[in-house]
């Protein structure tokens, strides 16, 4: 089993549209979460980071964590064109980073 | 100021050949990272340098990679010999600190496929 789960997708929306992706995660140890988003033929770029549960909001962003039911989420309002890539959740214990296998999204006009 | 550098960003050989890969991090970055992506998976850490030294190499697969940071700058992943199940993208990431608030820089990466 892996230790973090994320559908792949694809996931295709219109502009404008509220977006959700979420992770699930298997290991109690981890703290710090973090989303990536990763642009066709690029690296994998920093979006946001949570440590614990709870909210953080960013803009159109809002990354949501409850280590309850290991479970996390990345909320995407008035999506737009320019939010079609890929998504990957990460998070880590203390050193090293453990991403999930990334959700691909289309924002279409 | 110049980002995470891969070099090349593409690289094609067969089976049983050595593959270099190299990863200039962002200058004054003394942590560097090797990930790997192989098709339909989730991208793996592979190992770790804090400037010269290995702080964590848990990640490599086995003893055909070896990889290197000579004067704590930029580093080489060699792969010798290459197998088919080697295939995939190689990226490099670097940051400033390590821990959970470091902000990791990934480079574009290098596509290795084995024929």
């Amino acid at each position: 089993q892996k230790e973090v789960e994320q559908d792949p997708g694809p996931l295709s929306v219109p502009e404008g549209a509220i977006v959700s992706l979420n992770c699930t995660y298997s290991n109690s140890a981890f703290q710090y979460f973090m989303w990536y988003r990763q642009y066709s033929r690029k690296g994998p770029e920093l979006l946001m980071y949570t440590y614990s549960s709870g909210n953080k909001e960013d803009g159109r962003f809002t990354a949501q964590v409850d280590k309850s039911s290991k479970y996390i989420s990345l909320f995407i309002r008035d999506s737009q064109p320019s939010d079609s890539a890929t998504y990957l959740c990460a998070m880590s214990a203390d050193l090293g980073l453990t991403f999930g296998e990334g959700t691909q999204l289309t924002v279409n006009p | 100021e110049a980002g995470v550098t891969q070099f090349p960003s593409h690289s094609v050989i067969e089976k049983g050949q050595t593959v270099t890969l190299r990863c200039d991090p962002i200058s004054g970055h003394d942590n560097l990272y090797w990930y790997r992506r192989v098709m339909g998976k989730e991208i793996k850490f592979l190992l770790h340098f804090v400037k010269e030294s290995k702080q964590d190499e848990s990640g490599m697969p086995n003893n055909r990679f070896l990889a290197e940071r000579t004067g704590g700058t930029y580093s080489t992943l060699k792969v010798q010999p290459a197998e088919l199940e080697d295939s995939g993208v190689y990226f490099c990431a670097s940051s400033q600190v390590s821990g959970w608030n470091e902000k990791l820089f990934f480079g574009s990466g290098t596509q290795l496929s084995v024929l």
